[in-house]
């Protein structure tokens, strides 16, 4: 079965720091990963996503993310927070396999600091 | 550009009362999902529908029923509500053509159940 584990329900960084989301996946089968962020009282967006083709991944606002086979791991960064990007990110995995399930994890709430 | 839309947005209902909470796609998606969100818990798949005509049971089932109406609309329907099942209730679609697609989601349904 396919699971992924956000390490930090919360996260708390100063404006202009890096930020640095932790997700770890399990997955049989050849994993595609994606990074959701939801502003409040909103449905999910899609930051990334890893589709096999490059192991970093560049998406939306600056965020990128590192498929890292050998550690299990797509960890979520960005190199210089806004205070904009205040909001829940959570992780998810769907697998190669055919059975179209997204599986998400918990979600980590980011908060910026002035 | 709709997307995908849900309704209702909010409601209240009393213990032992049903409701259905409607999801319509506009995008001629294949597969569609319902997902509830719950504090510290993340998203939950509740069911799932891979193409038309099918449906499957995802993480959290019990004390719902789906249905498929027609490849736009895929309903969750509550039979006799219970306090647990006070929640945020997400529909999705995704594409589903054998590579990985994003998944699209709703605003959500509010769902307080006293």
């Amino acid at each position: 079965a396919q699971s992924v584990t956000q390490l930090g329900s919360h996260v708390s960084v100063s404006e202009g720091a890096l930020v640095l989301l932790r997700c770890n996946y399990s997955s049989s089968v050849p994993p595609y990963l994606f990074w959701y962020v939801q502003y409040p009282n909103q449905g999910l967006q899609l930051l990334l996503k890893y589709t096999s083709a490059a192991t970093l991944v560049k998406g939306i606002n600056g965020f990128e993310a590192e498929f890292k086979k050998s550690e299990t791991s797509f960890h979520l960064t960005k190199p210089s927070a806004h205070m904009s990007d205040a909001a829940e990110y959570f992780c998810a995995v769907s697998d190669s396999s055919g059975t179209y399930k997204y599986i998400f994890g918990t979600g980590t709430r980011l908060k910026v600091l002035a | 550009n709709a997307g995908v839309t849900q309704t209702p947005k909010f409601q209240v209902l009393k213990t032992g009362q049903s409701m259905t909470l409607q999801c319509a796609q506009d995008m001629n998606h294949n597969s569609m999902y319902w997902y509830r969100q719950d504090p510290g818990m993340g998203l939950r798949l509740i069911y799932y529908s891979a193409s038309e005509g099918t449906t499957d049971k995802g993480e959290v089932p019990n004390g719902y029923n789906v249905s498929r109406l027609n490849k736009r609309e895929f309903s969750l329907r509550l039979e006799s509500a219970a306090p647990s099942q006070t929640s945020v209730y997400f529909c999705a679609s995704t594409l589903r053509t054998g590579v990985v697609n994003t998944i699209y989601f709703g605003e959500g349904s509010w769902l307080t159940v006293v």
